[in-house]
């Protein structure tokens, strides 16, 4: 139980289009999802928590309108990198999380690259 | 603030030997602690978890306690395998529904 996948798990895009990412809770309710950073050999950074049915809250420093965050239903959320720049080359991870619940449960990630 | 420290890596390890990755919070409040391991090219799995003092969480011959007096979280496994390489972070969790927190990752490496 408590699975959670991305899609696409890798995607390469040209500068200035937008890609969308995908995050399933396959066989739990994810009141929470929450998407994280990753960069080569470091941590995780936390970019933004979304609630089904309300709008994500963002970290300091992330910009809301470069990472659009939708949460529409209790198993779907996407991140939407809008007019991607190759410093947006990431691995991005999302985890979710039942209410009441404290232990999240990741993603298999999403690596983007941005020529 | 509420953060997690952990050892710098890379560990570099043979196989069979003991393997001891040291984690220490700071907090507030009285946080879960948690073991995330990460395998290369992959997202997060829980290792193991505890939610007091005094608590120990294990999985696959990984075992950590909760100690508050020492504000620590250690990660042991007393025989690594060369499949244990990866990436392990710690991670606190103040409360429920609170975001978790995360240490800057140990990599351990694993020789035959």
């Amino acid at each position: 139980g408590a699975v959670v996948s991305q899609h696409p798990s890798w995607v390469i895009c040209k500068s200035g289009t937008s890609v969308k990412i995908e995050c399933r809770s396959l066989d739990f309710q994810a009141t929470t999802m929450f998407w994280y950073r990753q960069f080569p050999k470091q941590s995780l950074m936390l970019m933004a928590t979304s609630n089904e049915g309300s709008k994500a809250t963002y970290e300091q420093g992330v910009e809301k309108d470069k990472f659009l965050i939708n949460h529409a239903s209790l198993t779907l959320s996407t991140l939407t990198v809008t007019s991607a720049h190759p410093e947006d080359s990431s691995f991005y991870i999302c985890s979710a999380r039942d209410l009441g619940q404290e232990t999240q449960y990741f993603g298999p990630g999403t690596r983007l690259l941005v020529l | 603030g509420d953060s997690v420290t952990q050892m710098e890596g890379p560990v570099t390890l043979s196989e069979e030997a003991f393997l001891t990755i040291n984690c220490t919070y700071t907090a507030t409040g009285y946080p879960s602690l948690f073991w995330y391991v990460q395998y290369p090219g992959e997202g997060l799995q829980l290792l193991l978890k505890a939610t007091k003092a005094d608590d120990k969480g294990s999985n696959k011959g990984f075992e950590a306690t909760y100690r508050k007096e020492t504000t620590s979280f250690h990660l042991e496994k007393g025989s690594v395998q060369v499949s244990d390489s990866a990436v392990y972070f710690c991670a606190q969790n103040k409360a429920a529904g609170n975001k978790l927190t995360f240490g800057g990752g140990t990599r351990v490496l694993v020789k035959p």
